[in-house]
């Protein structure tokens, strides 16, 4: 079964600061993504990137994709409070099974 | 913007019944599935749904669960005993064909197993 590890886990931060979330995956995969989760709300896609060096951006958020390193990163550059929210990487497998990260919980505080 | 719709928003039922959970994915998508999450926990995978079919499933998609497209526009998942353990999240998806299309989430229905 395919393992993916976010860290970290939990993150707090404050407004302004720059801070990365990792996200390491066990099995050969070309097809990362990445999800926002407000509390009690669904999944909201952010990034997907497919193949290796991919990099994308979208606002405070930059996601890049290491497929020799099994490894994304998703990069947040000067932290609002708006971005507080749960953020999960997932990883593409065979063709059409998804696998989740843990999370990672992020509060920025004001 | 389209959407993914799940009905109900939450269903309460005591263990041992069967449940039907509803979704209707974005219409001119090819590719369907059901997670689960625990409350405070991860995002599970429990199957996947393609030309009117199962593709992928989980070890949690025992033979308690089954998914269906009856009609078309409608895809279900069924839980035919439920367990407490079942109580949970459980979120619809839709994408269309390419890896590179993103997945449509539902806004997820809450299952309580008493």
């Amino acid at each position: 079964e395919l393992k993916v590890e976010q860290n970290p886990l939990f993150l707090s931060m404050q407004e302004g600061k720059n801070y990365t979330i990792y996200c390491n995956y066990s099995t050969t995969s070309d097809r990362l993504y990445w999800y926002r989760q407000d509390p009690g709300k669904s999944l909201e896609s952010l990034f997907v990137l497919l193949s290796n060096g991919a990099v994308k951006q979208e606002g405070r958020l930059m996601a890049s994709l290491d497929t020799k390193a099994r490894l994304s990163t998703l990069h947040i550059t000067a932290a609002v409070h708006d971005l507080s929210a749960t953020y999960f990487c997932a990883v593409l497998y065979n063709f059409n099974k998804f696998y989740f990260g843990s999370g990672t919980k992020l509060n920025v505080k004001p | 913007e389209p959407e993914v719709t799940q009905t109900p928003s939450h269903q309460v039922t005591q263990m041992g019944q069967e449940v039907i959970l509803r979704c209707v994915p974005i219409s001119n998508h090819l590719y369907f599935y059901w997670y689960r999450q625990i409350l405070g926990q991860k995002v599970e995978f429990l199957v996947s749904f393609y030309n009117n079919e199962i593709s992928e499933k989980s070890e949690i998609f025992d033979d308690q669960f089954s998914v269906e497209r009856p009609d078309g526009s409608n895809f279900t998942l069924k839980i035919r005993s439920t367990k407490l353990e079942d109580s949970a999240m459980y979120f619809c998806a839709s994408r269309q064909q390419e890896a590179k299309n993103i997945q449509y989430f539902g806004a997820g229905t809450r299952l309580s197993v008493l």
